[in-house]
């Protein structure tokens, strides 16, 4: 139980194009979603936090006209790079968690990397 | 500000051996601690939790341990096998940071034959 998916696993797009990048629930609800980024051999940096049919909440130097997140479902939320840059290029992972059963427990998506060319 | 670091940036065991990976963290207000495997390219994968109440808990081949007094973090990984290498982390939240995860810098495990 617990499986989190990501989609795509891998993206290559050309720099100011936009990827939209999907993490989905299998086997639960999510009512908050967490997104990820990961630089080679660093660790992982909390980009924002979703709750279900809620905005966003986005970490302290992130953009959010940048990086745009919905959670419309529980079991669907999306990220989307908007005119992306080389150095956008990274890991990113989603995380997911059922509040109403766990508030802490955060089951991990298998990553998505993306390269800006 | 609070973190959460480990001791050991990369550490090297023989197979069969028993591994341990240390954690600190600074926040007192930690109440819950998770400790993740990651391979390369992939997630991380959950491997034991242990809430701030407790100061010991055993999974299938692992054990976590906990010293609040020192905030104090540790994995012990017994009988260890090639397929343990990876990148261990420590994550620790509590309710102030509203669920979210703090983790730490990462521990590479490298298990030689």
């Amino acid at each position: 139980g617990a499986v989190v998916s990501q989609h795509p696993s891998r993206v290559i797009c050309k720099s100011g194009t936009s990827v939209k990048i999907e993490c989905r629930s299998l086997d639960f609800q999510a009512t908050t979603m967490f997104w990820y980024r990961q630089f080679p051999k660093k660790s992982l940096m909390l980009m924002a936090t979703s709750n279900e049919g809620s905005k966003a909440t986005y970490e302290q130097g992130v953009e959010k006209d940048k990086f745009l997140i919905n959670h419309a479902s529980l079991t669907l939320s999306t990220l989307t790079v908007t005119s992306a840059h080389p150095e956008d290029s990274s890991f990113y992972i989603c995380s997911a968690n059922d509040r109403r059963v766990n508030t802490d427990t955060q089951y991990f998506g298998p990553g998505t990397r993306l390269t800006v060319l | 500000g609070e973190s959460v670091g480990l001791h050991l940036p990369t550490l090297s065991v023989q197979e069969g051996d028993n591994s341990i990976i240390n954690c600190a963290y600074s926040n007192s207000a930690s109440d819950y601690f998770i400790w993740y495997k990651q391979e390369s390219g992939k997630g991380p994968q959950f491997i034991i939790d242990i809430r701030s109440n407790m100061d010991k808990r055993q999974g299938q081949r692992v054990t976590v341990l906990l010293n609040k007094t020192v905030k104090h973090l540790s994995l012990q990984i017994a009988a260890t096998q090639p397929g343990d290498s990876a990148v261990y982390f420590c994550a620790e939240n509590n309710s102030n940071s509203g669920y979210a995860l703090n983790f730490g810098k990462g521990t590479s495990l490298l298990v030689t034959p």
